[in-house]
């Protein structure tokens, strides 16, 4: 059983429009909740963590946690074709960094 | 300056070799990582390294073989390849920090790997 499950996509979003990402997690154990950008043939880098209930916004971008429900989620604002990737959602029940990933959700963003 | 390099970073070779693949972060990170992304994507925890410590060993093959000569370096050896261990492999770091502070992961721009 996959412990982090995304939507795989793709997601496609008109620019300027609201991307909305979801992400559920199955360890209850899971503290910290990370949000990851990749680019096609790139690494992946870290856009927000979260590990309180609730929204936490950073720029464009907003994370949403609901531990009771066991969900993450993540809103792009203003949509911008650059935004093209794929997000992914990751986990950690500590500080090791021993994150679990989703495999990802594509997100397409047309002009 | 590439703050976690790994080389090299494209890598075809037989099956039955054995290939290492290098890492080295400059960022004074405590804890290195290996991760491997497979053909879906999927990224999975292989191992980690905290000051040269071995922390996690996934359920991985024992022809899989970490090495951390210092805390900037981790190196993968991997025996006798089989066309599944075809992937992208991704080193990276981080610094040791509670969930409040958020420990951020560093990714290298990944090895791929193919074995034919």
């Amino acid at each position: 059983q996959k412990e982090v499950e995304q939507n795989s996509g793709p997601l496609s979003v008109p620019e300027g429009a609201i991307a909305s990402l979801n992400c559920t997690y199955s360890d209850r154990g899971s503290q910290s909740f990370f949000w990851y950008r990749q680019y096609s043939g790139k690494s992946p880098e870290l856009i927000m963590f979260i590990y309180s209930n609730g929204d936490k916004e950073d720029g464009r971008f907003t994370a949403q946690l609901n531990k009771a429900s066991q969900y993450v989620s993540l809103l792009i604002r203003d949509s911008q074709p650059s935004d093209s990737a794929t997000y992914l959602c990751a986990s950690a029940t500590d500080s090791w960094g021993k994150l679990q990933f989703g495999a990802g959700t594509q997100v397409v963003v047309t002009p | 300056d590439t703050a976690v390099s790994q080389t090299p970073k494209y890598l075809v070779t037989q099956m039955g070799n054995d290939k290492s693949i290098k890492c080295e972060q400059n960022l004074g990170h405590d804890t290195m990582y290996w991760y491997k992304q497979d053909s879906k994507k999927f990224l999975k925890i292989m191992f980690s390294y905290n000051n040269k410590e071995l922390i996690i060993n996934e359920t991985v093959p024992n022809r899989f073989s970490p090495k951390s000569p210092d805390k900037a370096h981790l190196n993968l050896h991997i025996n006798s390849l089989e066309l599944g261990d075809s992937a992208v492999y991704f080193c990276a770091s981080s610094q040791d920090r509670d969930r409040y502070s958020g420990n951020t992961i560093y990714f290298g721009e990944g090895s791929w790997l193919t074995v034919v």
